[in-house]
């Protein structure tokens, strides 16, 4: 089984930059996927990680360590449009291409 | 945006009659999966398929049932609806990839209430 934890609710200014975390217990780690979920709509797919390290995309970026079993999701230059819930979800060995999704993080972006 | 479509979008309904609710997609991906999604739960895997014909149980499928007879359908039955069962539903797809960077893409949910 697996144990994933994000923070609930997260509040940032438009402008600045915002790191959203995400730990994780898990038997064996086979990736860890970021979606940004705005309200009433679907969850779509921002990053993923399976080696240590940082991907960068645009505004975006993720990090894993997995001798840590932490990740993150970095947001910079945050825009209004950026409030939204942002989930953490992780790919177990041997589990297909099955997710186990964290509870997620709702960040509110004020002016 | 991935070819996915759910219906209905929504429903109301009583305790204790049978719903189904369809996932159809376009992209002829091989894995299907069906969530629900409540307050203070994420995304919770009710049911999965790896093909026609097969599929599995995850984490919180007491009383649901799917069935997949083709590639591009895949439909979640509650057999006798309760109220606990009142959600926000979401099928997704995906290909297995040798690179295992395949994502999940999500359809855009069904609201779900039982009364």
């Amino acid at each position: 089984g697996q144990n994933i934890d994000q923070p609930t609710e997260m509040t940032a200014t438009e402008g600045a930059i915002v790191q959203i975390n995400c730990t994780y217990q898990t038997s064996g780690f086979n990736g860890l996927f970021w979606y940004q979920q705005h309200a009433g709509e679907a969850p779509t797919f921002l990053s993923y990680n399976v080696l240590d390290g940082l991907e960068e995309k645009g505004r975006f970026s993720s990090f894993l360590s997995r001798s840590k079993g932490y990740s993150y999701l970095l947001l910079k230059e945050l825009q209004m449009k950026d409030s939204a819930s942002y989930l953490c979800a992780v790919r177990e060995d041997n589990a297909g291409n099955m997710l186990t999704f964290g509870g997620g993080t709702r960040l509110m972006v004020k002016p | 945006d991935a070819g996915i479509t759910q219906s209905p979008r929504h429903k109301v309904t009583e305790t204790g009659t049978p719903v189904t609710l369809r996932c159809h997609q376009t992209e002829n991906h091989r894995y299907m999966y069906w969530y629900r999604q409540d307050p203070g739960h994420g995304l919770r895997l009710i049911h999965y398929s790896y093909g026609v014909k097969d599929t599995d149980k995850g984490e919180v499928s007491d009383g649901y049932s799917v069935s997949r007879s083709k590639t591009e359908d895949f439909l979640l039955t509650l057999e006798s609806a309760t109220s606990s069962q009142t959600s926000v539903y979401f099928c997704a797809i995906s290909e297995p990839g040798q690179a295992g960077n395949q994502p999940q893409h999500f359809g855009d949910g069904t609201r779900l209430s039982i009364l």
